[in-house]
């Protein structure tokens, strides 16, 4: 399968502890996109990299959230001491960055987070 | 601001009636990209179309058609005859060309949960 993959797919967790999702894109996509998505709503944009550089972040994203994206290959997000509002489903995307507003991004299945 | 308003929150349907989801979007950008994504029970968000602002003819895919109107900023979706398979969540996105948009985010609706009964 080459699609963008997302491990782990469900995530439960005690708040306070640290979690980190890994997100692998099609493998000659140079973007990489992460979203959150909560129960009845669309996904949000969380932030996005360009190769191995993180371009934009969204103000949803606190400082209890880090992303890298090391050698613009897998991508991680890390949640440090999280919280109840953390749960959520998030979403990784890539695309190839020709003109970027038109370019088609490719979803990955989420990990489900829930945080006790 | 760009946004995204997707008015009908659940829509349930017997099978082979014809729905349609509407979708109504802001910004200020004149080039942008509109698109429209299905969420299957399992999650997974798979890319249905996409439409460019200077593109307003309406396009027919099989059973699905998009009807972008410019004037009404609008980017509704019909599903002809539809089928239980078609049941799923539906995402109406925005991706604005501008300053504050340099990588393609999209900006999407709150979605559509459609239902189609047997």
């Amino acid at each position: 399968d080459t699609g963008v993959s997302q491990d782990p797919r469900h995530k439960i967790t005690k708040r306070g502890q640290n979690v980190t999702f890994r997100c692998d894109p099609i493998s000659e996509h140079n973007r990489l996109y992460w979203y959150r998505q909560t129960l009845g709503q669309g996904p949000e944009f969380l932030t996005y990299f360009q190769n191995e550089a993180q371009l934009e972040k969204s103000r949803l994203l606190s400082d209890r959230f880090s992303a890298e994206r090391p050698k613009g290959s897998f991508s991680t997000l890390e949640i440090q001491r999280t919280e109840q509002g953390d749960s959520a489903m998030y979403l990784c995307a890539s695309s190839l960055s020709q003109v970027a507003p038109s370019n088609e991004q490719f979803f990955g299945p989420g990990t489900r987070l829930t945080v006790l | 601001a760009q946004k995204v308003t997707q008015a009908q929150t659940e829509i349930s349907v017997v099978e082979k009636e014809d729905v349609t989801l509407d979708c109504v979007y802001e910004t200020r950008d004149t080039t942008y990209y509109l698109f429209w994504y299905k969420q299957p029970p399992s999650g997974e968000l798979v890319f249905l179309i996409r439409r460019n602002s200077f593109d307003e003819q309406n396009e027919i895919s099989g059973r699905y058609s998009w009807n972008f109107q410019k004037s009404t900023s609008s980017f509704n979706f019909t599903i002809t005859a539809s089928q239980v398979v078609d049941s799923a969540v539906y995402f109406c996105a925005l991706s604005a060309f501008g300053f504050y948009n340099q990588g393609g985010k999209l900006i999407f609706g709150q979605g559509t949960e459609l239902s189609v009964k047997p």
